[in-house]
C-alpha cells in the first residue's frame, strides 16, 4: 500500500473553530489531493496540489484552503466550520503523468456540531 | 465543466449472476477513465483505467470495462458476481492529453452493488 497517513482519524468540533487536516506522504508523489465524500454526492476534489507552493482550486473549495511547504505534506484548512462541512475528508497522492492512478489514504470523519 | 454520471445509486443482484455498472462522461473528446471500489469504512481501490488503445480494459477481480466513444460511455462488467464484490462502485474521469491534459480526477456520485446470496 501507498504511504498515506491522514491525521486526525476522526475529530468532533464546534461550530466556527479553525480546524486543519493534514495528509502526509512517504512515496515522494508530486500530486496531492483533498476530496470530502457525502452521501449521494460521490466524492468531490476540494483542492489539489501539483508541487511544493502549487496548489488549485477544485469543485468545492469555498470554505477550505490549503497549504504544502513540503513535498509529503498537505493541509487542508477550514478557518471557521460550519455544520455543513460535516464529512469525511479523503486524501490522495499520484505521481501524475498519463494516466498515473490515485492512491487514497483511510480518510477523516469530521463533525462539526 | 467536466461530468460523470453513474444512473443508478444502488443496484442488487444475486451472487453467480452477471453486473455490469453504468458511467457516461461529459467530454467529446477520449479523456482519461477510471473506475474505483470503496468497501465499507475503507478508501478507494483502482479498479481498472482506460486511457488509449483497446477500447475494453481487463482490471483487478475479475472486472472488465468497456469505453464507447459513441456512447461517452464507461461501463463496468462483471460475468459472475461475488458476495465479496458488495462495495460501492466510483466512475471518475480526467481530461486527456489530447485536451490539454489535466490531473483533475472527477468522480461520479456511486452505485452501491448489494449481493444476495
Amino acid at each position: 500500500d501507498a504511504g498515506i497517513t491522514q491525521s486526525p482519524r476522526h475529530k468532533v468540533t464546534e461550530t466556527g473553530t479553525p480546524v486543519t487536516l493534514r495528509c502526509h506522504q512517504t512515496e515522494n508523489h508530486r500530486y496531492m489531493y483533498w476530496y470530502r465524500q457525502d452521501p449521494g454526492h460521490g466524492l468531490r476534489l476540494i483542492h489539489y496540489s501539483y508541487g511544493v507552493k502549487d496548489t488549485d482550486k477544485g469543485e468545492v473549495s469555498d470554505g477550505y484552503s490549503v497549504s504544502r511547504s513540503k513535498t509529503e505534506d498537505f493541509l487542508l484548512t477550514l478557518e471557521s466550520a460550519t455544520s455543513s462541512q460535516t464529512s469525511v475528508y479523503f486524501c490522495a497522492i499520484s505521481p501524475g503523468g498519463r494516466g498515473e492512478k490515485l492512491f487514497f489514504g483511510s480518510g477523516t470523519q469530521l463533525s462539526v456540531l | 465543466a467536466q461530468s460523470v454520471t453513474q444512473p443508478d445509486i444502488h443496484i442488487t443482484v444475486s451472487e453467480g449472476a452477471s453486473l455490469e455498472l453504468r458511467c457516461n462522461y461529459s467530454y467529446g473528446a477520449t479523456p482519461y477513465l477510471f473506475w474505483y471500489v470503496q468497501s465499507p469504512g475503507q478508501g478507494l481501490q483502482l479498479l481498472l483505467k482506460y486511457f488509449s488503445g483497446d477500447t475494453l480494459v481487463q482490471g483487478i477481480k475479475g472486472f472488465e470495462a468497456e469505453f464507447k466513444r459513441s456512447q461517452s460511455s464507461f461501463n463496468l462488467r462483471k460475468p459472475s458476481v461475488h458476495w465479496s464484490d458488495a462495495a460501492e462502485y466510483f466512475c471518475a474521469s480526467r481530461r486527456g492529453s489530447a485536451q490539454g491534459g489535466s490531473e483533475k480526477l472527477v468522480f461520479g456520485k456511486g452505485t452501491k452493488l448489494t449481493v444476495n446470496p
